[in-house]
């Protein structure tokens, strides 16, 4: 069983609409829970952190977390063509800055 | 500030050779963390360093070994170079140890012939 699932994708989504992003993880002790965005050919961008259950919000992004089903998501609203990419979820499940890393969903935003 | 960063950014070296790649965190942070990335494996942690000691390592072979300087700059080093290592390798730096954000350089593309 891998550390951290998502689905590879790709998805497709139409500007402007919400694209959904899911992640499962394995590690009943995961303490923190990161978004990164990763364009081709470049180094993963911070987009969320997440620590606590619930919604987290920062702009057009809404990051949710539910430790009891060990999932994690990210949503993305009026999404835009610059949001076209893949993008990774990451648990830190020591602690100690060690991020366990999905294979990253690729997203592709239709104008 | 400055963000995160690696030299050099591309490297082509040949099987049995050595490499050493540098990263230079984020003036202040204290913690820094290697990654490999290739397209069949993604991303995988390979060490940890935070105040010039390894705190965390990954499942890699001996070859990969990393040190951290005083001033935070942190270097990797693989040795007897296999193909398999082709790869994009990317440091991240933290001001905290544990659980704290991580803020990714550009990375060195490895490629090895």
């Amino acid at each position: 069983q891998k550390e951290v699932e998502q689905n590879s994708g790709p998805l497709s989504v139409p500007e402007g609409a919400i694209a959904s992003l899911n992640c499962t993880y394995s590690d009943r002790g995961s303490q923190s829970f990161f978004w990164y965005r990763q364009y081709s050919g470049k180094s993963p961008e911070l987009i969320m952190s997440i620590y606590s259950n619930g919604d987290k919000e920062d702009g057009r992004f809404t990051a949710q977390l539910n430790k009891a089903s060990q999932y994690v998501s990210l949503l993305i609203r009026d999404s835009q063509p610059s949001d076209s990419a893949t993008y990774l979820c990451a648990v830190d499940q020591t602690g100690a800055n060690n991020l366990f890393f999905g294979t990253g969903t690729r997203l592709t935003v239709i104008p | 500030k400055a963000g995160v960063t690696q030299t050099p950014r591309y490297l082509i070296k040949t099987r049995g050779q050595q490499v050493t790649l540098s990263c230079s965190p984020i003036s202040g942070h204290r913690s820094v963390s290697w990654y490999q990335q290739t397209p069949g494996q993604g991303l995988q942690f390979l060490f940890e360093y935070f105040s010039e000691t390894q705190r965390n390592k990954g499942n890699f072979p001996g070859r990969f070994s990393g040190r951290q300087f005083s001033n935070s700059r942190s270097e990797m080093n693989v040795s007897t170079l296999e193909l398999g290592d082709s790869a994009l390798y990317l440091c991240a730096s933290s001001d905290e140890q544990g659980s704290d954000t991580q803020y990714f350089g550009p990375g060195t593309r490895l490629t090895v012939l």
